[in-house]
């Protein structure tokens, strides 16, 4: 089965940096692209950003909300992509998915699969 | 960036209702258009891509239309199983940008 696990969620204070996990099995990750999205407690789902696969040179786009202080990466080696989050603040906090990313012609992306979150919380 | 806005933000219907849920783009999205479906308490499921196509393994009772600036997504006969906030989301143009969520629920 095709499978995400995030990891790495918690409480941490403003202004600290949080690194995540997300874990894939089940199919050739390093032949799809990765987004990462977030939830904070009640509201919406907000797109993060994303990284395309090495072939693609491996860039990423991200929302304006969380440009310079998110950075996302990945380990084909490992099967495991990272966001690396910087400089955190309370708005920050949401339960954060990743998803796998099927390409369409155009070189754009939607999200098929996605894993279960990892919570994070940004408090003093 | 391209805006998308919901309506309803939230709508009771009946058990066999038809419910059609709108989305608009504030600017020409072509077809890049997906609609995602969150139960209570879980993980968002793609229902449909390119506006109109079902997801595999998706009930045939959903269904979605449109092009260009608006859409809908349609569940010809509503199921306990469809209470859910439903999401739609451009795709062809970074950020990827959802709509604030339409809540459905059970009259």
């Amino acid at each position: 089965d095709v499978q995400l696990v995030e990891s790495g969620g918690g409480l941490i204070q403003p202004g600290r940096s949080l690194r995540l996990s997300c874990a894939a099995s089940g199919f050739s990750f390093g032949d799809y692209a990765l987004t990462w999205v977030r939830q904070a407690p009640g509201k919406g789902l907000e797109w993060v950003g994303f990284i395309r696969k090495n072939a693609y040179g491996a860039t990423t786009d991200y929302a304006a909300s969380v440009k310079g202080r998110f950075t996302i990466s990945r380990d084909d080696s490992k099967s495991i992509a990272y966001l690396q989050m910087n400089g955190l603040e309370t708005e920050d906090s949401a339960i954060y998915y990743c998803a796998r990313d099927v390409r369409v012609s155009g070189g754009y992306y939607y999200m098929d699969v996605w894993g279960k979150g990892t919570t994070v919380t940004v408090s003093s | 960036d391209i805006q998308m806005t919901q309506s309803p933000s939230s709508l009771s219907a009946s058990m066999g209702d038809r419910v059609t849920i709108t989305c608009r783009a504030s600017q020409g999205i072509s077809n890049y258009l997906a609609w995602y479906q969150q139960k209570p308490g879980k993980v968002p499921k793609l229902l449909i891509y390119a506006a109109s196509t079902l997801q595999s393994g998706v009930p045939s009772r959903f269904s979605g239309s449109g092009s260009g600036t608006h859409f809908t997504l349609t569940i010809s006969s509503l199921q306990p199983e469809d209470i859910a906030t439903y999401y739609c989301q451009t795709y062809n143009s970074a950020p990827r940008t959802f709509g604030q969520g339409t809540k459905l629920e059970i009259k």
